[in-house]
């Protein structure tokens, strides 16, 4: 069965960084193309990165040059570093696999920006 | 703003059809990318509903039923269920973006 549990959301002031992350089970990481996906309070969804199975990385404009997906292989792990963090990032951040749709979702994990 | 537009919001009785509409552009539905449907329960993680803009995944009812046309895809539910009161998404690929695309979402009410 495939399984992906996020974690490392919290509370951060504005400014500061925090880094996400998504380990699985029941399939591989590096095998998949591996996306983050959020999800502000009351909002609709927004793909925010990218990681492809050949190991390059693509983020929406919104988070680029601050948001960093990366993943260890040996953990079979995904990771989302996020730093200058603004209010707007403010969202339930999930982890999600995919070719060309998002078919495996994490729970998701919260992360708030506010001082 | 997002990049598909949906109603915000249907409704219907139960036993019903409803259709959630799906409306891009040349960028992405027009240029031939699949357009995929999600169903989020309140409180859950979005579910895969349709991909491939007419597929079910093993274990969705065929209740549930999409289509794609043009620039445009449309989700049909018929014989609505209280369990099936929530938010619906449309996605797709946009090729100016270089990135993967929502719409804003639907809320489902079932009366």
């Amino acid at each position: 069965e495939v399984q992906l549990v996020e974690s490392g959301g919290g509370l951060v002031q504005p400014g500061g960084s925090l880094r996400l992350s998504c380990a699985a089970s029941g399939f591989t990481v590096s095998s998949n193309y591996m996306s983050w996906v959020r999800q502000a309070p009351g909002k609709g969804l927004e793909w925010v990165s990218v990681i492809y199975s050949d190991g390059s990385t693509y983020s929406a404009d919104s988070v680029k040059g601050r948001f960093t997906i990366s993943r260890d292989n040996s953990k079979n792990t995904l990771y989302l570093q996020m730093n200058s963090l603004r209010a707007e990032d403010t969202a339930v951040y999930y982890c999600a696999s995919h070719p060309d749709y998002f078919d495996y979702w994490g729970q998701g994990t919260l992360v708030t920006v506010s001082s | 703003q997002s990049v598909l537009t949906q109603p915000p919001s249907v409704s219907g009785a139960p036993g019903q059809r409803v259709t959630i509409s799906c409306t891009g552009s040349s960028s992405n539905i027009g240029a031939g990318y699949d357009v995929h449907w999600y169903q989020q329960l309140r409180g859950t993680a979005p579910k895969l509903l349709i991909y491939g803009n007419s597929n079910r995944p093993s274990g969705v009812p065929d209740r549930f039923s999409g289509s794609k046309s043009g620039t445009s895809a449309s989700l049909a539910i018929t014989g609505l269920q209280a369990e099936d009161d929530g938010d619906y998404y449309c996605q797709s690929y946009d090729n100016s973006l270089s990135g993967w695309v929502f719409g804003g979402g639907t809320k489902l009410t079932v009366l």
